[in-house]
């Protein structure tokens, strides 16, 4: 049982550039979300989604966008990177039921040059 | 004000001590609490959820005081593995979470 798996782990990007940060998770978790990490500060909310076909914006939606187009996989595209999405990047899955916690993937280290 | 406040620590404790956090939260309508484990460069791991009645797993108690809108967690006997960030995690309904900044641990030898 693989849980939440997140590719890449690490990333290099140029200004300008695009890509697409993968999530996918085996538990059947209709909740996925989209958080960044950065230092001093708490994880932030990018965006989530309650089941196939509905996203929303999370606190910090902005340059980013998502699909949920099946159960399993939840992408984050970054459409023009900039200096300030360097950040550290979770996925993170739940039962529908929000009193049940999170399940974060390992993370995928951004760097924009 | 945060929505979510935790004291950034560090706290350096020797093996054996008892430790305990706090944080408080801004909104009295939040509905479920939770402390998680962060390793370095690690994700956050979900640690134990926080009731109103107070709950134990082993060396960790956790507390909840709705009245005074903080939550806190114990760790007796402290372990060189307890070291990590732990952070505190406030629920205010329809997937609303808001995570605090954590607070940094070191146990020492």
């Amino acid at each position: 049982n693989a849980g939440v798996t997140q590719t890449p782990k690490f990333q290099v990007l140029k200004t300008g550039q695009s890509m697409t940060l993968q999530c996918a998770q085996d538990m059947n978790h209709e909740y996925m979300s989209w958080y960044r990490q950065d230092p001093g500060m708490g994880l932030r909310l990018i965006h989530y989604s309650v089941g196939a076909g509905i996203t929303d914006q999370g606190e910090v939606p902005n340059g980013y966008n998502v699909s949920r187009s099946t159960t399993e996989d939840f992408p984050l595209r970054l459409l023009s990177a900039a200096p300030s999405q360097t950040s550290v990047y979770f996925c993170a899955s739940s039962h529908r039921t929000e009193s049940y916690g999170y399940t974060f993937g390992s993370g995928t280290r951004l760097t924009v040059v | 004000r945060k929505e979510v406040e935790q004291d950034p620590g560090p706290f350096n404790v020797p093996e054996g001590a008892t430790v305990a956090f706090n944080c408080t939260y801004s909104n009295s309508a939040s509905q479920s609490f939770f402390w998680y484990r962060q390793d370095c460069r690690k994700e956050p791991k979900l640690l134990m959820s926080v009731y109103s009645s107070g709950n134990e797993d082993g060396r960790f108690t956790a507390q909840l005081n709705r009245a005074s809108q903080y939550i806190s967690l114990l760790i007796r006997d402290s372990k060189l593995s307890d070291s990590a960030t732990y952070l505190c995690v406030v629920n205010t309904g329809g997937f609303k979470t808001i995570f605090g900044a954590g607070t940094r641990l070191f146990v020492k030898a």
